[in-house]
């Protein structure tokens, strides 16, 4: 099975700072990759789908990038809306896998 | 528009069988797989697997074969995941959300399934 590491498990920040989420698969995924956001209580989102690819209606602030075993959610100019946790998902194998997810808490 | 309707929290004891269904509208139901999440208390997300809704040919990740069986009714656009011989340890939310290519692009509201005895 293919092993993504995903880092920090947690982080704290203020409204308006730029964060950044990182995504390390165990082998090559190529671009077959997502990003979800879940509130409490609520089923993930779709952000970010083949490592890069803004879903529709999802807000500019956030970016993705990285190919190959190194990925990155960047979350720019953080809005109160914004605090959630974030998962990664690599679905290159036919099994696929979740990171273990980041909270991004209010500083 | 697309929803996902999941079936309401179940309470069972251990040792029972549970059934959850996720109905499908607003697009061609054969045309996208469906996948199951599980979200144990307070933990993370877990992907359990999919099934092609074209040819109901199922397929379990490592830790969700045997008790788990993931099955269809295409005639009401509905998919189902049966757990038999419940465990308290499968305790969870489960969650249906459609396959749109590579990326889990709707999801259902989750359905809770609490095992206690």
């Amino acid at each position: 099975d293919i092993q993504m590491t995903q880092s920090p498990s947690s982080l704290s920040a203020s409204v308006g700072d730029t964060v950044t989420i990182t995504c390390r698969a165990s082998q090559s995924i190529s671009r077959n990759f997502n990003w979800y956001q879940q509130k409490p209580g609520k089923a993930p989102t779709l952000l970010i789908y083949a490592a890069f690819s803004l879903q529709s209606g999802v807000s500019t602030r956030f970016s993705g990038s990285g190919s190959g075993t190194d990925f990155t959610l960047t979350i720019s100019n953080l809005q109160p809306e914004d605090f959630a946790t974030y998962y990664c998902l690599q679905t290159y194998s036919t099994l696929w896998t979740f990171g273990q997810g980041t909270k991004v808490e209010i500083k | 528009q697309v929803q996902l309707v999941q079936s309401g929290s179940e309470l069972k004891k251990p040792g029972a069988s549970v059934k959850v269904s996720c109905k499908a509208s607003g697009y061609t139901f054969t045309n996208y797989g469906i996948n199951w999440v599980r979200q144990a208390p307070g933990q993370g997300l877990e992907w359990m697997g999919w099934i092609n809704t074209n040819t109901g040919n199922p397929t379990y990740a490592q830790g969700f074969t045997g008790r788990f069986v993931f099955s269809l009714d295409t005639s009401v656009s509905t998919a189902y995941l049966q757990i038999s011989r419940i465990k308290t340890e499968d305790t969870a939310v489960y969650y249906c959300a459609r396959a749109g290519g590579t990326s889990l692009d709707y999801w259902g509201q989750g359905t809770l399934v609490t095992v206690s005895s």
